[in-house]
């Protein structure tokens, strides 16, 4: 049973490009939630989805990031014109209605 | 904002001793508690967790204690092995009436070193 899938695992983008970041949740779990990491930090919330809705983006920037999760196919968080701050090992978890959150390996996302 | 954190950033102990993570956490409505354990370059692995109505619960060597009076959770490692040496991050959630809603709030973390 393969666990929580992120790709890429590694990201480098030039300032003002475009970052996608996929994941792919665990087979059986229908909730997704993304966090994001900086340097020596813990994971700090963005937002949580489950099949075609958003649930709470409380911790998404108002611009640049959005995120889905549609029927068919992985979880995506989208980043729009990326700045170097943008830089962070981004995490994506997933669960089954009132168990524990799954953790896929992360991307690292970097901006030159 | 409320937010979870932690006493002792950094954890150097010899392998075979015990291991003990101290948490501290503001928000009262918290009702479920989480240690994860993460190693470089990989994502956070669940360790164990603890419900609020609960003030021990033990796992294969290790043990969650929660204190809600001082609101103080602790992650206590029996026999430390050179493989528990990694990041430990303690993580609350707040049931939101009774759904599966989930976003967890992480502590800073603590570097945890076990030397040969």
């Amino acid at each position: 049973n393969a666990g929580v899938m992120q790709n890429p695992r590694h990201l480098v983008r030039r300032r003002g490009q475009e970052a996608r970041l996929r994941c792919s949740p665990m087979k059986g779990h229908s909730h997704v939630y993304w966090y994001r990491q900086l340097p020596e930090e813990g994971l700090k919330f963005m937002v949580y989805l489950q099949k075609e809705n958003i649930i709470d983006e409380s911790g998404m920037p108002k611009e640049r990031f959005s995120a889905e999760f549609p029927k068919e196919g992985p979880s995506i968080l989208r980043i729009q014109q990326v700045v170097r701050g943008d830089s962070a090992a981004y995490f994506c978890a997933s669960n089954r209605p009132n168990n524990e959150q799954f953790f896929g390996p992360g991307t690292r996302l970097t901006v030159l | 904002g409320e937010s979870v954190g932690l006493h002792l950033p950094t954890l150097s102990v010899q392998e075979g001793d015990n291991s003990i993570i101290n948490c501290a956490y503001s928000n009262s409505a918290s009702d479920y508690f989480i240690w994860y354990k993460q190693e470089s370059g990989k994502g956070p692995q669940f360790i164990i967790d603890i419900r609020s109505n609960m003030d021990k619960r033990q796992g294969q060597r290790v043990t969650v204690l929660l204190n809600k009076t001082v609101k103080h959770l602790s992650l206590q490692i029996a026999a430390t092995q050179p493989g528990d040496s990694a990041v430990y991050f303690c993580a609350e959630k707040v049931n939101a009436g009774g759904t599966s809603y989930g976003k967890l709030t992480f502590g800073q973390g603590t570097i945890l070193t076990v030397h040969p």
